[in-house]
């Protein structure tokens, strides 16, 4: 079945970076858009950044945008998100989600379970 | 852009129903076909549950429906079950491969 693990969260000072992955398995990587979503605590789920299965078109929330890059490596059935000039409100567990579709359909059909992100001094 | 509007709870007894509204707008409900909605129990993947508004994903019970009205969305809970207490939440295709989500709604099965 389709499996989602992210790795790499942790605790980091204001305006370091940290990258987190997505290892992926049980489906055919390469044909999925892909998505990361975070909730900071206590609060909802919030959409970051999606990129399609070609690795070629990326888009973010304008909070992030400029600071985090999204890439693939299809060739390892991995995601992953590059965070830059971190903030203490990004703090939050970081979830990468699957596509339902090669693109972006709007649909998150599987999840992982999440790796938390504490930025902090 | 803001997030959905949801009620931040609802509750019910088992065997009864509840809905969960969803307010968008017309650059996110309003203008696409494409909302889904999530179960979520703490400290566990989100469930995709609905999509296109009002399907159900292979396995999702029929007991979860969905329905929209203009740029509000609604999903429903019939025959409550203990196992539905989590968090809700609505998501809209919002453009340009975006999408946007509600700020969700904790569901107590009392």
């Amino acid at each position: 079945q389709v499996q989602l693990v992210e790795s790499g969260g942790g605790v980091v000072q204001p305006g370091r970076s940290l990258r987190l992955s997505c290892v992926a398995s049980g489906f055919s990587f390469s044909n999925y858009g892909m998505h990361w979503v975070r909730q900071a605590p206590g609060k909802g789920l919030e959409w970051v950044a999606v990129i399609w299965y070609d690795g070629i078109t990326k888009y973010f929330i304008d909070s992030v945008e400029g600071r985090f890059t999204i890439s693939r490596d299809n060739a390892k059935h991995t995601l992953f998100l590059q965070m830059d000039s971190l903030r203490v409100d990004d703090t939050a567990v970081y979830y990468c989600a699957r596509d339902s579709d090669v693109g972006a359909s709007g649909y998150l059909d599987n999840w992982g379970q999440g790796s938390l992100v504490t930025v902090s001094s | 852009q803001s997030a959905l509007t949801q009620p931040a709870s609802v509750s019910g007894s088992p065997g009864q129903s509840i809905t969960i509204s969803c307010d968008g707008t017309s650059s996110d409900i309003g203008s696409y076909n494409i909302v889904s909605w999530y179960q979520h129990h703490p400290g566990r993947a989100p469930k995709f549950i609905i999509y296109e508004v009002n399907k159900r994903p292979s396995g999702v019970s029929d007991r979860f429906s969905g329905s929209r009205s203009g740029t509000t969305a609604s999903l429903t809970i019939s025959d409550l079950q203990a196992e539905d207490e989590a968090h809700y939440y609505c998501c809209s295709y919002a453009g340009t491969s975006t999408v946007i989500f509600g700020g969700g709604t904790k569901l107590t099965v009392l």
